[in-house]
């Protein structure tokens, strides 16, 4: 069975202070791998997406940026954090071998930017 | 531009008390359409998949429903564990990216 591990569950950080979050995916192969973003109020917003490895589409110009160095490994990184980039982030994947599959999440985290 | 439109933002129903929550969508070319739920602090849970207009899906307490405008997730006598914020979406572009509703956040009291 696939599953997804996100970690992190929460963080609390200064501003200007780096960060990294990262996502596992295990038992599928060449994933499409996602990350979105959910402030309150605003929805999940998809911040960045990836279709193989070093294979990074950016939705939305930010002070983040994203890696995937290994098949089922994605990362989300900044190196100086803003109050903006609070909120709840989540990994998701999707089967890339089936059109239009449904999305699994991970468990999120909380960002809290001080 | 794609959109996903919930309401309403909050319900909130007494147990047993039957309701629907609503999702409008304005896509060029629908190919699908996703029903979550989330509940607080936590990733968002698959519920469905709706394809077409006319098609129906259910499971236990709910039947998500589809036309060719708006999509329905019938609650049917609720009971409080079905307290979650429900999330509809549908596919943009070929990768696969999915775009969200803002949810509609469900309270059921005893």
């Amino acid at each position: 069975s696939q599953t997804i591990h996100q970690w992190p569950a929460t963080l609390v950080q200064p501003v200007g202070s780096p960060l990294s979050l990262e996502c596992t995916v295990e038992g599928t192969s060449n994933p499409n791998l996602y990350w979105y973003r959910q402030a309150a109020g605003r929805g999940l917003q998809l911040l960045f997406y990836s279709v193989g490895i070093g294979q990074i589409s950016s939705e939305v110009p930010q002070n983040l940026s994203a890696s995937r160095p290994q098949d089922r490994q994605f990362i989300l990184s900044s190196k100086k954090l803003l109050l903006s980039d609070s909120g709840f982030y989540l990994c998701a994947y999707s089967k890339a071998d089936i059109i239009n599959e449904k999305l699994f999440f991970g468990s999120g985290t909380q960002l809290s930017v001080l | 531009e794609d959109q996903v439109t919930q309401s309403p933002e909050a319900l909130r129903l007494q147990e047993g008390e039957s309701s629907s929550l609503n999702c409008s969508y304005t896509v060029s070319g629908l190919r699908g359409l996703f029903w979550y739920r989330q509940d607080p602090g936590k990733g968002p849970e698959f519920l469905f998949t709706l394809y077409s207009a006319g098609e129906e899906k259910e499971k236990e307490r709910l039947k998500a429903t589809l036309t060719k405008k708006e999509s329905f997730l019938h609650i049917t006598a609720p009971k409080p564990e079905d307290s979650a914020t429900y999330l509809c979406a549908v596919p943009r572009g070929s990768q696969g990216n999915l775009i969200f509703g803002k949810g509609t956040k469900l309270s059921v009291k005893p």
